[in-house]
């Protein structure tokens, strides 16, 4: 059974510095990951998606990488806002008929000005 | 740029009582799906709607829950005979598929229908 952790659970960092968020999981058989964004009572913004031949894509001042075989994959935001501060999670696809999202329990991210 | 758009934002019921969520996905899209997020718990798989039948659902997807595309835009979560477990954000979301250009599974998330059982 796929299972998604990301450390860590919460990080506060000054405005400015760059910063890496990680997401693991158990079964490397999967067919795209994708990071989303969620802000507090809000819905899933999609920040994103990395398919499982890749082995990174970029996005403004998000990158995000991916190892298949180690079964992780990194979040690196650059120059970090604070209007970046929200809860960022990791959520693996396995493919097949339905392409359902396994999610991560998510990085709350605080950027202190 | 096109967006999944949910209805209500907050349902408050009474327990048994039967709530339908609706929701209208990114209009060329042809995979459907609903997800639940019980507050300080991860987000977790509903169900996946294809071709106008249902192609996977989880556990928790018991015969209290169905989903229907009544018409080409709408596509709804009926649950029937609500319980205090239920209250949780429920999220629709779509993707496109291998027709459309572009990363074609990526999944585009609604706001989300914050469900309070009482």
């Amino acid at each position: 059974k796929q299972e998604v952790t990301q450390i860590p659970a919460a990080l506060s960092v000054p405005e400015g510095e760059n910063l890496v968020l990680n997401c693991s999981f158990t079964d490397s058989a999967i067919y795209n990951l994708q990071w989303f964004r969620q802000d507090p009572g809000k819905g899933l913004t999609s920040l994103l998606l990395i398919q499982s031949s890749q082995r990174e894509q970029t996005s403004g001042r998000l990158n995000a990488s991916l190892d298949k075989s180690s079964g992780r994959s990194t979040l690196y935001i650059a120059a970090s806002q604070p209007g970046d501060s929200a809860t960022y999670l990791c959520a693996v696809s396995l493919g097949g008929a339905t392409n359902k999202l396994i999610f991560g329990t998510g990085t709350l991210l605080a950027v202190q000005p | 740029e096109p967006e999944v758009t949910q209805t209500p934002s907050h349902q408050v019921t009474q327990m048994g009582q039967e709530v339908i969520l609706r929701c209208v996905p990114i209009s060329n899209h042809l995979y459907f799906y609903w997800y639940r997020q019980i507050l300080g718990q991860k987000v977790e798989f509903l169900v996946s709607f294809y071709n106008n039948e249902i192609s996977e659902k989880s556990e928790i997807f018991d015969d209290q829950f169905s989903v229907e595309r009544p018409d080409g835009s709408n596509f709804t979560l009926k649950i029937r005979s609500t319980k205090l477990e239920d209250s949780a954000m429920y999220f629709c979301a779509s993707s496109g598929g291998p027709i459309v250009e572009g990363p074609s599974y990526e999944q585009y998330f609604g706001p989300g229908t914050r469900l309070t059982v009482t």
